[in-house]
């Protein structure tokens, strides 16, 4: 059973331009987050989709932003990026979401660096 | 403010040691989970912990939670090099809300 998939795992862009990330879910998962890791703020939710509709989101700004498709396959995009957007973008799966069915199953995350 | 707080944030024993992790949160929580992360890479799921549970084995790993304390505790035994890695408790509402902890930061000496 493959594991999570998340692309591209690395990429560099400029101040003010546009990213999107991709990730896709463990075949039967339903439920996809995503998290923004820092040395600074550490592992902070983003948002959690489950059968394409935003179940809860974190504290971002408008520019974040995501979403899930029939498949589960989810991507996010965070537009006009900011320096301090540089960090490693996780996604996790699983089967119902973390309190129905607890383990989330981690991709080995998008290294974004923010120029 | 971050809901889990991991003490101590480094730790550093020998092989054969145990290590012991702390994490404290605020609000009430449906599950409590660990998870190990290998330097950069993604989360591995260790072990979770019901509201309703006191204590939990998994080989070497031993969870206890104390929710009158909103406290829980990841206790490895027998350490390895292998161990090395960072550790996050990460605390699930009823909502599917997960909250990371700021983790701790494991270092088994050979």
């Amino acid at each position: 059973k493959a594991g999570v998939t998340q692309t591209p795992r690395y990429l560099i862009k400029t101040r003010g331009q546009q990213v999107t990330l991709s990730c896709s879910p463990i075949s039967g998962h339903r439920s996809v987050s995503w998290y923004q890791q820092t040395p600074g703020q550490g592992l902070q939710f983003l948002f959690e989709y489950f059968s394409e509709t935003q179940r809860n989101k974190g504290n971002f700004p408008g520019r974040f932003s995501g979403r899930q498709f029939s498949n589960s396959r989810s991507e996010m995009n965070v537009s006009t990026l900011e320096l301090g957007d540089s960090a490693l973008y996780l996604c996790a799966s699983s089967v119902a979401g973390p309190t129905n069915t607890g383990e989330l199953f981690f991709g080995e995350g998008s290294r974004l660096t923010v120029l | 403010s971050q809901q889990g707080e991991e003490d101590p944030q480094a730790l550093s024993i020998q092989e054969g040691e145990n290590a012991t992790m702390n994490c404290s949160y605020k609000t009430s929580i449906n599950n409590l989970q660990w998870y190990r992360q290998n330097s950069g890479r993604g989360l591995v799921h260790l072990i979770l912990i019901r509201s309703n549970e006191r204590e939990k084995h998994s080989g070497r790993l031993r969870v206890t939670l104390d929710t009158s304390k909103k406290s829980s505790s990841l206790l490895i035994t027998a350490s390895r090099a292998a161990d090395t890695a960072s550790y996050f408790c990460a605390t699930v509402t009823s909502y599917d809300k997960v909250i990371f902890g700021p983790g701790t930061s494991l270092s088994v000496i050979p």
